[in-house]
């Protein structure tokens, strides 16, 4: 079968760094991708991994790890407005994109 | 670009009644993805429509349908409603590298 894995809420301080891992049960998938989403908002894409290795955006940056069926999402410098439900998401050979259920990362200040 | 448009936006339905939903991907994008999202399920696939085929189906009753039209709009059609429908239902357009899905704001619908 196809599965995400990824914890269901993450509580952080403002300032800090937090990191959301994924992992996967599937096979034949081009990349993995993050996306955030707000209380009533659409989810919004953050970051796409087709290689092993990090990929760094800004504050936010993305791993993966093929072999380790595994990745991770780094964000760093945390303030208030990243408080928000993030997912992991796989794009499968044949074109579909299958969603994690989503950590919910609570902040501090 | 306008971005992908889902309307209507809010929807009160009754059991047994049927549904459709309509969203209008970004203008080139040819690849549209439903999914169904209530709390702590995540995102459900249902399908996935491009150039006007269905490529992809999730694991959802029959009673879930879709399709999408030359201009790659796409509807989804719910039948015989039961109160376990509730939810956002969501709908993302891809262009032909498909690494980024670019949702709409979702349809939520409610039903009593």
């Amino acid at each position: 079968g196809q599965s995400l894995e990824q914890p269901s809420e993450v509580t952080a301080v403002e300032g800090a760094i937090v990191q959301i891992n994924c992992t996967y049960q599937t096979s034949g998938f081009y990349g993995l991708s993050w996306y955030q989403q707000h209380d009533g908002g659409a989810p919004t894409f953050l970051s796409y991994n087709a290689l092993d290795g990090l990929e760094e955006t800004g504050r936010f940056s993305s791993f993966l790890s093929r072999s380790d069926s595994y990745g991770y999402l780094l964000l760093q410098e945390l303030q208030m407005k990243d408080s928000a439900s993030y997912f992991c998401a796989v794009r499968h050979r044949d074109d579909k994109i299958i969603f994690g259920k989503g950590t919910r990362l609570h902040i501090l200040p | 670009k306008a971005g992908v448009t889902q309307t209507p936006r809010y929807l009160i339905k009754t059991r047994g009644q049927q549904v459709t939903l309509s969203c209008s991907p970004i203008s080139g994008h040819r690849s549209v993805s439903w999914y169904q999202q209530t709390p702590g399920q995540g995102l459900q696939f249902l399908f996935e429509y491009f150039s006007e085929t269905q490529r992809n189906k999730g694991n959802f009753p029959g009673r879930f349908s879709g399709r999408q039209f030359s201009n790659s709009r796409s509807e989804m059609n719910v039948s015989t409603l039961e109160l376990g429908d509730s939810a956002l239902y969501l709908c993302a357009s891809s262009g032909t590298e498909n690494t980024e899905a670019f949702f709409g704001q979702g349809t939520r619908l409610t039903v009593v």
